[in-house]
Formats: structure tokens, C-alpha cells, sequence
């Protein structure tokens, strides 16, 4: 069974300073993986997906992430943090056949002035 | 292209009363799905549906929770009575088809129960 684990349900970083949020995900089959984002009382926006191509994914609004099939993870990153990207993300799995997808718990990000 | 409608917004009712939410997915999307958001938790599939068909409804509580996709494109989700457990934001999903389950899903704005 596929399950995702996000490391930190908070994370604080100043403006300008790199974003790092954790994910690792267990899978029994070649997973997919995708980043969504969620701002307060909004629907998830998908940020980037991992689909067996590049391993280094590149997303929207200057994010990107890395997957790591020795350390089953899928870390998402970004080199400088700002205001617009405070927000809740959510890491997701989806290795079946029927496409559903398994979710993180979320992080929190937030970012100082 | 209109993105995924959900209605309402907002509802609060208190137990044992019964809700229903209505989901329009994006035009052509064979599959849509019902996700419930727990506050502080992940989004967790409740039912799936390819077309008019149930594809997985595994996490669904069945003796309260019912849904249909009627002619394979809009759905409404059902609960019937409702338990204060049941307060969450109820997610609305499509893609345009589930195979490999690599398509991406767009989410609707989702629906905020409130149940007192």
C-alpha cells in the first residue's frame, strides 16, 4: 500500500531564503508523485508531478523537486522564498492503476518579512 | 478552460440532519472524484467514479454517506445523518481520464461542513 510521510507540519523561513519541505513516500509499485498547494479557503493547485522521466521536476512559480528512489523521497524546493508563498503543501502518491491519490498531512509554510 | 465548480461554499447544519453538495467537473473529464479534509489532515478519497461508474468507494461510510454521477458528469455527494465528525472541507476532483494515475486532478474550491 502506498503511504506518504511529510517530515514537519511547520516550517518558517525568512523572505528571500531557500525553501525546503520533506516528503517521503513508500510505494510498492513505481510511484507518481506530485506536490499540490493549497492557499486558505482555496481548492489544491498542483505545483509539479514526477511521472518516471527527469528526476529533477520542475514546477511552478520557482518551484522543484528531486526524486530519490534510493531514499524514497521527493523533497520540494526553492532557491528564494516569497511573501505569496505562504500556504499549506501537500505531498500526494499515486501508484494504482485507478489513479487515486494518497496525501501527506501538509506543511505549513510560512514566511517572515 | 472553467475549472471545477462546487456549491455551496459554505454549510452548517447541526446532527443528524442530512446535506448534499453538488460537484460540475471540467468538461470532458472522465473521472471525478470526492475527497473529505479534515482540519490539520490530508485530503482522504472518499469515492471515485470513471463516467457514471464507481470505480472505488472503499473509505466511503455507506450507512450515512451516499453519491451519484448522473450521465457521467455532474455528481452530488449525500450525508444522511450527519455526525459532528463529519465537519470538514469536502473536496471536489477531475481528471481527464485515471489510467497509469499519472493524469492530473484539479480540484474545486470544496465545500466547509459545519456540523453543530
Amino acid at each position: 500500500a502506498q503511504s506518504v510521510t511529510q517530515l514537519g507540519s511547520h516550517v518558517s523561513v525568512s523572505e528571500g531564503a531557500l525553501v525546503l519541505l520533506r516528503c517521503n513516500y513508500s510505494s510498492s509499485v513505481p510511484p507518481y508523485l506530485f506536490w499540490y498547494v493549497q492557499y486558505p479557503n482555496q481548492g489544491l493547485q498542483l505545483l509539479l508531478k514526477y511521472t518516471s522521466a527527469a528526476t529533477l521536476v520542475k514546477g511552478i512559480n520557482g518551484f522543484e523537486a528531486e526524486f530519490k528512489k534510493s531514499e524514497t523521497s521527493f523533497h520540494l524546493t526553492k532557491p528564494s522564498a516569497h511573501m505569496s508563498d505562504a500556504a499549506e503543501y501537500f505531498c500526494a502518491v499515486s501508484g494504482g492503476s485507478q489513479g487515486n491519490l494518497i496525501f501527506g498531512k501538509g506543511t505549513k509554510l510560512s514566511v517572515k518579512p | 478552460e472553467a475549472g471545477v465548480a462546487q456549491s455551496p461554499r459554505y454549510k452548517i447544519i447541526e446532527k443528524r440532519q442530512s446535506v448534499a453538495f453538488w460537484c460540475n467537473p471540467i468538461s470532458g473529464h472522465a473521472t471525478l472524484y470526492w475527497y473529505q479534509q479534515i482540519l490539520g489532515q490530508g485530503p482522504k478519497l472518499l469515492i471515485q467514479f470513471q463516467n457514471n461508474g464507481v470505480v472505488d468507494d472503499s473509505q466511503l461510510p455507506k450507512d450515512r454517506f451516499s453519491a451519484e454521477r448522473l450521465k457521467g458528469v455532474d455528481s452530488t455527494l449525500k450525508i444522511q445523518p450527519a455526525k459532528l465528525e463529519d465537519s470538514a472541507v469536502y473536496l471536489c476532483a477531475s481528471s481527464l481520464d485515471m489510467v497509469g494515475g499519472a493524469y492530473e486532478q484539479y480540484f474545486g474550491p470544496g465545500t466547509r461542513l459545519t456540523v453543530t
